[in-house]
């Protein structure tokens, strides 16, 4: 069984770095094809795709958000580390973590976490 | 920021069908499967559609999904009270190497 889980604080201040981990079973990241990435929601607007980890440890970015963003792994915990900095009110939203399979063509998030709510506020 | 393009809602009474659109470029559907996904009401997105018209095990064969050329459909027949949702379609990017999503389409069930 496949699960991802959200964690990380619910209130950053304006100017603060956002440190969000994604614990994860039922999977690897190890094994062929398996990535991990982060998706965030502002209140009421659509998806916005963030950040990818994939099974070789190629990373990719939102072209808008790369120099604020770091997604990293730690293999023995089973988790995935995100990263934003300089963070701003503009950035409130429900952070989720979902796993992607990314073969060829196909790459699609079968996954999902639950979702964690971050409020930027001073 | 979002690439793909959906119409924001549509609404129809039970039973009936609704299409919901996606339109993109040669980038991302045009050379690559397109993913729909549905979100309930205070929920995580869950998915739907993959590459293109698949169904994962458990979705009902109610939804089904098609592409052309640069733009793709997700359609709902015998609609439902609980298919109430945003619906989102996604796909990868070659130009921008990352993962796009639509702007998403709300569906009402009169």
């Amino acid at each position: 069984q496949v699960t991802l889980r959200e964690s990380g604080p619910a209130l950053v201040k304006p100017t603060q770095t956002l440190t969000l981990t994604c614990t994860f079973s039922g999977f690897s990241l190890s094994t062929n094809n398996m990535c991990v990435s982060w998706i965030r929601q502002s209140p009421g607007k659509a998806l916005e795709w963030l950040a990818l980890l994939d099974w070789d440890d190629d990373k990719y970015y939102s072209t808008s958000l790369k120099t604020r963003l770091t997604i990293s792994k730690d293999t023995s915990k089973n988790q995935v580390v995100l990263t934003m900095t300089n963070m701003d009110p503009v950035d409130t939203a429900t952070y989720y973590c979902a796993r992607m399979r990314k073969v060829g063509i196909t790459n699609y998030f079968d996954h999902w976490g639950q979702g964690t709510l971050v409020t930027v506020s001073s | 920021q979002s690439v793909l393009t959906q119409s924001p809602s549509v609404s129809e009474a039970p039973r009936q069908r609704v299409t919901i659109s996606c339109s993109g470029s040669s980038s991302n559907i045009g050379n690559n499967a397109v993913n729909w996904y549905q979100q309930l009401p205070g929920k995580a997105p869950k998915l739907l559609i993959y590459y293109d018209d698949l169904l994962p095990s458990g979705v009902s064969d109610r939804f089904s999904g098609s592409k052309s050329g640069t733009s793709a459909s997700l359609a709902i027949s015998g609609l439902q009270s609980e298919d109430e949702a945003d619906y989102y379609c996604g796909a990868w990017d070659d130009s921008l190497n990352g993962y796009v999503f639509g702007t998403g389409t709300k569906v009402t069930v009169l």
